[in-house]
């Protein structure tokens, strides 16, 4: 998990609210990435990001947003339009974004809508 | 479209034995395969990866994986389990060229028994 933070641990959001997802990399990488973790579902992936100001859908985008105005910072957005957010949420960054690079993940949050 | 297959939920060995823990993948080219292991409630940790070269790679504590292309498959192995390597295990591929997303499988729980 080094490098990498992802706040908060835990979250919990009422039905119809909005919430922010922190991840921050002091590894000086160009891409990250957010992915969604379910029960033997395996990793799908919301965003991903190449470079600071270009972002990507991916997979399972609706109802997520995300921003990429520093290169350190990648916040995802659970938007009341996400029908079934109950997930772990695994940030990641590499290097580059290239076929060949390992990514490195954060610790995760867990997100619960009561 | 790529795609990777871990055809056991659940892997169970004796600590002092060998492990295996299987994965099949399908992509056009040739493949990057990875292998990552979970610990509950933390992140991914990238164990090893094969890009080109020796068919068989050696990674994290001890850890190797055999790259079979006639059989597509990219199995994780180590000669002798440990109590400590009981996780979960995600194989990954990625297409070769360019940036194109990383797939990663459903995961494998290991349970290595005292």
């Amino acid at each position: 998990d080094g490098g990498i933070t992802q706040s908060p641990k835990y979250l919990f959001r009422k039905e119809g609210q909005n919430v922010t997802l922190s991840c921050e990399q002091n590894l000086n990488h160009d891409a990250m990435y957010w992915y969604r973790q379910d029960p033997g579902q395996g990793l799908r992936l919301i965003y991903y990001s190449q470079i600071v100001n270009d972002f990507q859908k991916g997979d399972i985008a609706e109802g997520y947003s995300v921003s990429r105005e520093k290169k350190e910072s990648f916040p995802l957005t659970v938007t009341s339009a996400q029908k079934n957010p109950t997930a772990f949420y695994l940030c990641a960054s590499s290097e580059f974004a290239g076929t060949t690079d390992t990514q490195y993940f954060g610790p995760g949050t867990r997100l619960t809508v009561l | 479209a790529q795609s990777v297959a871990q055809p056991e939920d659940q892997v169970n060995v004796a600590e002092g034995n060998p492990l295996t823990v299987k994965c099949t993948y399908s992509v056009s080219g040739n493949p990057y395969l990875f292998w990552y292991v979970q610990y509950p409630n933390r992140g991914l940790q990238f164990l090893l990866k094969y890009i080109t070269g020796d068919n068989l790679v050696k990674g994290s504590y001890g850890f190797e994986a055999e790259f079979n292309k006639s059989q597509t498959s990219f199995h994780l192995k180590k000669p002798s389990a440990l109590v400590s390597d009981s996780a979960l295990y995600f194989c990954a591929v990625s297409p070769p060229g360019g940036y194109q997303k990383v797939t990663f499988g459903t995961g494998t729980k290991l349970q290595v028994i005292p």
